[in-house]
């Protein structure tokens, strides 16, 4: 079963950083792009950007460049997404979640994690 | 970027109606995504490739479309339904996600 464990919800002063974790199992951890996804409260969703795993290759949605960094780490399996001077604008829910594809269809997020809530506030 | 243009934004529907949800691109797209999200949990992948029912999705919905209009129909209306449904585009980033379709019940 795939699962995607995001790490506990987090508060943060304004101007801090902060770094999220998403802990893949019950798939091979390098054969998917980990993507990083935003909600406000209320609101829509954002793509932040993705991660390709096996060759550490990463993509950002323009509007996130140098705000939020993704890394992978192979031996763990865990994919993270650290945020950069956080504003109240940061304060949201972000979901990791796989694009899956598997031989024959690309089915989109089909698996995504819980969901960590970033609380900015002084 | 694509900018995907939902509507209604809200639609309160009784158990039996049929109900439609519309995805308009603002360039054409090759397949349209839908997911289905209900309050405090993560989004779920509804629909792939413009018209597959994503797996556990009752044969009651559909998608159809092409090139910068889609759409999600659910044929009658059930309770569990009620939900938001967001669609999204794969065709070129930044992936874009419409601003959602809250489906209440009447």
């Amino acid at each position: 079963e795939v699962k995607l464990q995001q790490s506990g919800d987090e508060l943060v002063r304004p101007g801090a950083s902060v770094k999220i974790s998403c802990k893949a199992s019950g798939y091979t951890f390098t054969s998917y792009s980990m993507h990083w996804v935003k909600q406000r409260p209320g609101q829509g969703l954002e793509w932040i950007g993705a991660i390709i795993p096996i060759i550490d290759t990463t993509e950002y949605n323009q509007k996130f460049k140098g705000k939020a960094t993704l890394t992978a780490d192979k031996s763990s399996n865990t994919a993270n997404m650290e945020l950069s001077r956080l504003t109240s604008e940061d304060s949201a829910v972000y979901y990791c979640a796989i694009y899956y594809y598997d031989g024959t269809y690309y089915y989109g997020f089909a698996y995504w994690g819980q969901g960590t809530l970033v609380t900015v506030s002084s | 970027e694509i900018v995907l243009t939902q509507s209604p934004t809200t639609i309160a529907a009784s158990p039996g109606e049929k109900v439609t949800i519309t995805c308009r691109a603002s360039s054409s797209v090759s397949y349209m995504y839908w997911y289905q999200q209900k309050s405090g949990a993560s989004p779920k992948l509804w629909i792939y490739d413009t018209s597959k029912l994503a797996s556990g999705v009752p044969n009651r919905f559909s998608g159809s479309g092409s090139g910068t209009s889609y759409s999600l129909t659910i044929n009658t209306m059930e309770t569990e339904d009620a939900a938001t449904y967001y669609c999204q585009q794969w065709s070129s980033t930044p992936y874009t996600f419409g601003a959602g379709t809250k489906l209440e019940l009447k």
